[in-house]
């Protein structure tokens, strides 16, 4: 079982839907993110939460809302997107938030969302 | 401004030839990390190497080692040996020092290995 899995891995939904995406990190980690990844531009850190406390929300729209109920699962719900956010959306842990520059993130494969 | 630059938005390289992969980046700190992930076709990033700002010399990980030039503020990732396996994308990234800052990420680069 691969480090930090996540689920569903296709998920293709109409605008007025609601569905979640989860993570789940089976590395002891206390730090958890979430990342999206649409074509040719960066990854753009959405949301952080350190020992199940939020942390940082990048100016994420609020019809994406994370929830994270422990130090090992990460939810993203999502509710009546926009086909602009049909895109990558990567889940990463790091042991936590350390003030050093060397914590690297281990990610999982993420989800392909498609919005219709 | 960006942060990290990755000019080259494709490559290509025969099997086992080396092939160096371009970044540079901009900061103001004294205390920063940088990071080279592998992202296959299936979609997970996979961590291949760091370098620190105050580290002398520069990083090396099996296949994979890192041309750091401080001065220029470039990290640029060799793969030697290039693998039909190293098909994929590739992205710097780069944490500054003093705080609890997360990863900013360049735009990545395609590089396709042929037999």
């Amino acid at each position: 079982e691969t480090g930090v899995t996540q689920t569903p891995r296709h998920l293709v939904m109409g605008m007025t839907n609601k569905k979640s995406l989860k993570c789940e990190q089976h590395l002891g980690h206390n730090a958890m993110y979430w990342y999206k990844q649409s074509a040719k531009k960066p990854l753009e850190l959405m949301f952080v939460y350190n020992f199940k406390e939020q942390t940082e929300n990048n100016s994420v729209p609020s019809r994406f809302s994370p929830e994270c109920p422990n130090s090992s699962h990460l939810f993203l719900h999502l509710h009546t997107l926009q086909p602009e956010d049909s895109a990558l959306y990567l889940c990463a842990s790091s042991q936590d938030l350390s003030p050093h520059p060397n914590e690297k993130l281990f990610f999982g494969s993420g989800t392909q969302l498609s919005v219709l | 401004a960006q942060k990290i630059t990755q000019t080259q938005p494709g490559m290509f390289v025969q099997e086992k030839e080396a092939v160096t992969l371009d970044c540079t980046y901009d900061t103001s700190d004294q205390s920063y990390g940088l990071f080279w992930y592998k992202q296959p076709s299936s979609g997970e990033m996979i961590f291949l190497i760091y370098q620190g700002s105050y580290d002398e010399q520069n990083a090396t990980e099996g296949r994979y080692s890192l041309n750091f030039q401080k001065a220029r503020k470039s990290a640029n990732l060799v793969i030697s040996a290039s693998q039909l396996g190293d098909s994929a994308m590739y992205f710097c990234a780069m944490r500054e020092g003093g705080g609890y800052s997360t990863l900013t990420f360049g735009k990545g680069t395609m590089l396709l290995v042929s037999p």
